[in-house]
């Protein structure tokens, strides 16, 4: 069974940092490319980020580009996402997907994040 | 204002069809990329209905079809019941300035 764990969120202030945490169980982690999704609260879905399976691949949304890194440890199966200089408008529940043929076949639970003062 | 536009509501009875549509343009749907489908139940996390445009994944009913034709694609759901009750998620892939993946901005489903 394919299980995504979030972890990391909290509540930081305006142009503070974060860094989320995805562990991933049940399927061949190398072999897939993995994304992070956001929702705000009362919001749509919003793309952010994706990486390859072998990590040498990176692809982001305009609104994070410059302030997001994403990464990958396939020896820990774990994503990442390193966020920097947050803003309010990036407060949202942030989902780790796995990637199959451009769409997301299973998802995490989501860690919120909120930035705020 | 999401990429790929979707009407914020729609409704139906139970036991009737409901269509949700997914209007894009030529850099998305009508570039030929595939349409997929998400369902999100309140409080937890969206779950893959549709993929590659009118496939389901495994345990999906056959209550669930999707299609695609043009810049636009449509989500019908027959036999409503009252666990349908949700918000359902078009999502696609967008070739215009750089690479990105995009989501409309959903629709939800009221079982009257």
């Amino acid at each position: 069974e394919v299980q995504l764990l979030e972890s990391g969120g909290g509540l930081v202030q305006p142009g503070g940092s974060l860094r989320l945490s995805c562990a991933a169980s049940g399927f061949a982690f190398t072999s897939y490319a993995m994304s992070w999704v956001r929702q705000a609260p009362g919001k749509g879905l919003e793309w952010v980020s994706t990486l390859s399976g072998s990590g040498g691949n990176t692809y982001y949304a305009d609104s994070v580009k410059g302030r997001f890194t994403i990464s990958r440890d396939n020896s820990k199966n774990t994503l990442y996402l390193q966020m920097k200089s947050l803003r309010a408008e990036d407060t949202a529940l942030y989902y780790c997907a796995k990637e199959f043929g451009g769409y997301y076949e299973d998802w995490g639970q989501g860690t919120l994040v909120t930035v705020s003062s | 204002q999401s990429v790929l536009t979707q009407p914020p509501s729609v409704s139906g009875a139970p036991g009737q069809r409901v269509t949700i549509s997914c209007t894009g343009s030529s850099s998305n749907i009508g570039a030929g990329y595939d349409v997929h489908w998400y369902r999100q139940l309140p409080g937890t996390a969206p779950k893959l209905l549709i993929y590659g445009n009118n496939n389901r994944p495994s345990g999906v009913p056959d209550r669930f079809s999707g299609s695609k034709s043009g810049t636009s694609a449509s989500l019908a759901i027959t036999g409503l019941q009252a666990e349908d009750e949700a918000d359902y998620y078009c999502q696609s892939y967008d070739s215009s300035l750089s690479v990105s993946w995009v989501f409309g901005g959903g629709t939800k489903l009221t079982v009257l």
